[in-house]
């Protein structure tokens, strides 16, 4: 059964700051990963969804990157910004399944 | 604008009540799910729905039912059953089930069981 970690469960930075948010799973096998965002109190927001088949997606600010050999996926977010702070969680799927992480809560301080 | 509403946002239970919450969607998805998120966990698949009138247990499915008579609508009701059904709750939809490529959710339901 895959198992999807997410560490660290909290980040705090100062605004500007590039940084990477990490994502780890057990079965490579997988059919893609998608990043979400979510503010506090709300739903999911699909952020940026990687095939199996590619290495990596970009969005704006946003990147992700996928390295199912080692089972890990990164996003990395650059200038970070206050109105970044959320929870970010990733998804994996395979096998008509798709399992969480915890997610990490980022705060950006101004 | 499309998109998946939940409804009622915050709801109120006494022990021993069922409840009924809403989820319609106007994406024309063919599947729809819900979810179940507590603090510091991972989402946890409770029911999903590939077509009208079918629909397949998730990891914890006890305590809970749902119905799928409208592709839009995929209500969920929490029983007396359900041992410890404070939480929020989550309903996402997909275009297809396997794989399910890009989920899309709305904004939840917080229950609270007094």
């Amino acid at each position: 059964k895959q198992e999807v970690t997410q560490i660290p469960a909290a980040l705090s930075v100062p605004e500007g700051e590039n940084l990477v948010l990490n994502c780890s799973f057990t079965d490579s096998a997988i059919y893609n990963l998608q990043w979400f965002r979510q503010d506090p109190g709300k739903g999911l927001t699909s952020l940026l969804l990687i095939q199996s088949s590619q290495r990596e997606q970009t969005s704006g600010r946003l990147n992700a990157s996928l390295d199912k050999s080692s089972g890990r996926s990164t996003l990395y977010i650059a200038a970070s910004q206050p109105g970044d702070s959320a929870t970010y969680l990733c998804a994996v799927e395979n096998n008509n399944d798709m399992r969480f992480g915890a997610g990490t809560r980022l705060t950006v301080k101004p | 604008d499309g998109g998946i509403t939940q409804s009622p946002k915050y709801l109120f239970r006494k022990e021993g009540q069922n409840v009924t919450l809403s989820c319609e969607q106007n994406l024309n998805h063919d599947a729809m799910y819900w979810y179940r998120q507590d603090p510091g966990q991972g989402l946890r698949l409770i029911y999903y729905s590939q077509i009208v009138n079918d629909f397949q247990k998730g990891d914890i499915a006890e305590g809970y039912s749902v119905s799928r008579e409208k592709k839009e609508s995929f209500p969920l009701t929490v029983t007396s059953a359900q041992k410890n059904p404070t939480a929020f709750y989550l309903c996402a939809s997909s275009t297809r089930l396997a794989p399910t490529g890009e989920l899309f959710f709305g904004e939840g339901s917080r229950l609270t069981v007094l």
